[in-house]
């Protein structure tokens, strides 16, 4: 059974930049054949998809976060990171993780991160 | 970027009932179309994918139809597990990968 897991801080100061990790397990990232996608969902507000890396480290990003988002991934580690600059207010949300299909649906998701930004 | 939009945004319903869930696109977006159920406090489920197609691990009351730009998830008797809110999701022409904004599914 594939998990994910997401990590990392709860709590990030306004203009700081967001650093998040998802473990893998159940399914080697090096193995291909997937994206490996980050997502999130602002409080009671609907899905955002943000982006996703290859097992090559190809990635893809939503034009609207191009500027400020960075998604790499560690196969030794089995683990793709997520990294947002410049946070705001509007950044605060609940961070998932998620391995999606070539063409990219998302078959299995993490439980999810809040990230709260405030000084 | 393309527009998904889902209606209606709640529907009230009594256990047993059938539920009709729509999500329009903005354009044709195939058959690359899935659907999601996602309940209080958890992450999304995936229900549909390729506009029809049922994980082997989801009931079969749940279908989805459609292609092109119109779509529609339902529910054929619903249980109490199933009231919750539903997201589709179009992936033809990315990025972005877009989402509706969601129906919740009341009773």
């Amino acid at each position: 059974q594939v998990q994910l897991q997401e990590s990392g801080p709860g709590l990030v100061k306004p203009s700081q930049a967001l650093s998040l990790t998802c473990n893998v397990s159940g399914d080697s990232i090096s193995h291909g054949g997937y994206y490996w996608t980050w997502i999130r969902q602002r409080p009671g507000k609907g899905l955002e998809w943000m982006g996703h890396v290859y097992n090559t480290g190809s990635t893809s990003y939503n034009p609207s976060l191009k500027s400020r988002i960075s998604i790499s991934v560690d196969t030794s580690e089995n683990h793709f990171s997520l990294r947002l600059t410049s946070m705001t207010a509007a950044d605060a949300a609940v961070y998932y993780c998620g391995r999606a299909a070539i063409p990219p649906f998302l078959d299995y998701w993490g439980q999810g991160i809040l990230v709260t930004v405030s000084s | 970027e393309i527009v998904m939009t889902q209606s209606p945004a709640t529907l009230s319903l009594s256990p047993g009932e059938r539920a009709t869930l729509s999500c329009r696109a903005s354009q044709s977006v195939g058959n690359f179309l899935a659907w999601y159920q996602q309940k209080p406090g958890q992450s999304p489920k995936l229900l549909v994918y390729g506009a029809s197609t049922r994980p082997t691990d989801v009931p079969a009351r749940f279908s989805g139809s459609g292609s092109g730009t119109e779509f529609t998830l339902t529910i054929s008797s619903l249980q109490s597990e199933d009231f919750a809110v539903y997201y589709c999701q179009q992936y033809h022409d990315w990025p972005p990968l877009t989402f509706g904004g969601g129906t919740t599914v009341e009773i």
